[in-house]
């Protein structure tokens, strides 16, 4: 079982909410993702969790705020998002922190966000 | 820098025939490779992955792989297409030591009847 679980499936939210995208995995994996998709463009990396600690920022701007409450569950906090934050949102997991050895990455179906 | 080249953005084929998603990457250590597919509105799928052993990797769907270390390059190859097949493919390359996977740009699959 390859499941990662997001929600909501899909958000609009004003230039001033706040809102949370969430993530859940039990597969045990111990290092959690978030991406942004834009359309027809390969996903580009933000956050990586690596044993419940940030491990990797992509120079996201701060209006994008992670927090991994435990192992099989990362949030992805929102504030004051522009219009161009408008994407898909990829959640993914893997077993092991990127680089070891045969480490595979495993996707959710996304987060459709909308910013009006 | 590691890098993934899909040169094809779009490849148009019908259904039944094969087809060939070309995948090269720049890399001067070993490299794990994968292919993700997505289809319309959904998230990534695994396809298939080398890690180490035969070159040749098979996955789902009917789809298989080739690594090939001399050309560097991982192909992605179905003898015959259907309409479902339709969808974007992302090849993409990791390692030991790697701190992230790197992605394609995407090779679009559109099987027309």
């Amino acid at each position: 079982d390859t499941e990662v679980t997001q929600t909501p499936k899909h958000l609009v939210m004003g230039m001033t909410n706040k809102k949370s995208l969430k993530c859940e995995q039990h597969m045990g994996h111990r290092a959690m993702y978030w991406y942004k998709q834009k359309a027809k463009k390969p996903p580009e990396l933000m956050f990586v969790y690596s044993y419940e600690k940030l491990s990797i920022n992509e120079s996201v701007p701060s209006r994008f705020s992670p927090e991994c409450p435990n192992s099989s569950l990362l949030n992805l906090h929102l504030h004051a998002l522009q219009p161009e934050d408008s994407a898909l949102y990829l959640c993914a997991s893997s077993q092991d922190a990127p680089g070891t050895s045969g480490n595979t990455i495993y996707f959710g179906e996304g987060s459709w966000l909308t910013v009006v | 820098a590691q890098s993934v080249t899909q040169l094809d953005s779009q490849v148009p084929v019908f259904e039944e025939a094969p087809v060939e998603l070309r995948c090269n990457y720049s890399s001067s250590v070993s490299v794990y490779l994968f292919w993700y597919v997505q289809y319309p509105n959904q998230g990534l799928q695994l396809l298939l992955k080398y890690l180490s052993g035969s070159t040749l990797v098979k996955g789902i769907n009917g789809f298989e792989a080739e690594f090939n270390k001399s050309q560097t390059s991982f192909h992605l190859r179905k003898p015959s297409v259907h309409i479902s097949d339709t969808a974007e493919y992302f090849c993409a390359v990791s390692g030991r030591n790697f701190n992230k996977f790197y992605f394609g740009s995407g090779t679009k699959l559109n099987v027309k009847p």
